[in-house]
């Protein structure tokens, strides 16, 4: 079946500008996170949407970043006034019901470059 | 402190040698889970296991094999007969179910050199 898809693979902004990355998780599934990974580092977390319960917006790292998941379904990350900090892969993953404890499932990510 | 900890920052082997990937994590929780997640060069995170803190069996797929001691929390990963197509980064990571967090380590990239 059809795993999490993300677009774009690739974006290029310029500093200051603002971008929307897009995810789709993959069917049925509840939960949807996003984090973003730069250069040789981990994954740092960012938000979570767990079903009908509010976001955890804990980890978005300023007011710049929002997101949104319309209908349970697709996210859409935003990214106000980028700077090039911001610079970094940007992934989303989902799992079947909204429990850290489940499986999450990794999309191809969205590379971003701010520059 | 780290929540998971993967101290071997790069990895190198020759192909077919045998690697191991250590994983050290740090909780105060009684059930948790742990994983270890694939990201070759593509860049899509693969899942690969997951373990709950109420089961220290080890476990064998293929090459793979994975070793949880509670008693030094870690849960390590080996690969044996390495192949080029193991090269990627390999990541660890920790849920706890008290705290409803997921944790991730910083990851270790393998290389394997034909």
């Amino acid at each position: 079946g059809a795993g999490v898809s993300q677009s774009p693979s690739n974006k290029v902004t310029e500093k200051g500008k603002d971008v929307e990355l897009r995810c789709d998780p993959i069917s049925g599934h509840t939960a949807l996170y996003w984090y973003r990974q730069s250069l040789g580092q981990g994954l740092e977390f960012l938000i979570y949407f767990q079903g009908n319960s509010a976001p955890d917006k804990s980890g978005l790292p300023s007011d710049r970043f929002s997101a949104e998941r319309t209908g349970g379904s697709v996210s859409t990350l935003t990214i106000q006034r980028t700077q090039q900090e911001d610079s970094a892969v940007y992934l989303c993953a989902s799992s079947l019901v909204a429990d850290r404890r489940e499986t999450q499932y990794f999309g191809p990510g969205t590379r971003l470059l701010v520059l | 402190a780290q929540k998971v900890t993967q101290a071997q920052t790069e990895i190198s082997v020759v192909e077919k040698e045998d690697v191991t990937l250590d994983c050290v994590y740090e909780t105060r929780d009684t059930t948790y889970y742990l994983f270890w997640y694939k990201q070759p060069p593509s860049g899509e995170l693969v899942f690969l296991i997951r373990r709950n803190s109420f089961d220290e069996q080890n476990e064998i797929s293929g090459r793979y094999s994975w070793n949880f001691q509670k008693s030094t929390s870690s849960f390590n990963f080996t690969i044996t007969a390495s192949q080029v197509v193991d090269s990627a980064v390999y990541f660890c990571a920790l849920s706890e179910v008290g705290g409803n967090q997921f944790y991730f380590g910083t990851g270790t990239s393998l290389t394997v050199i034909p």
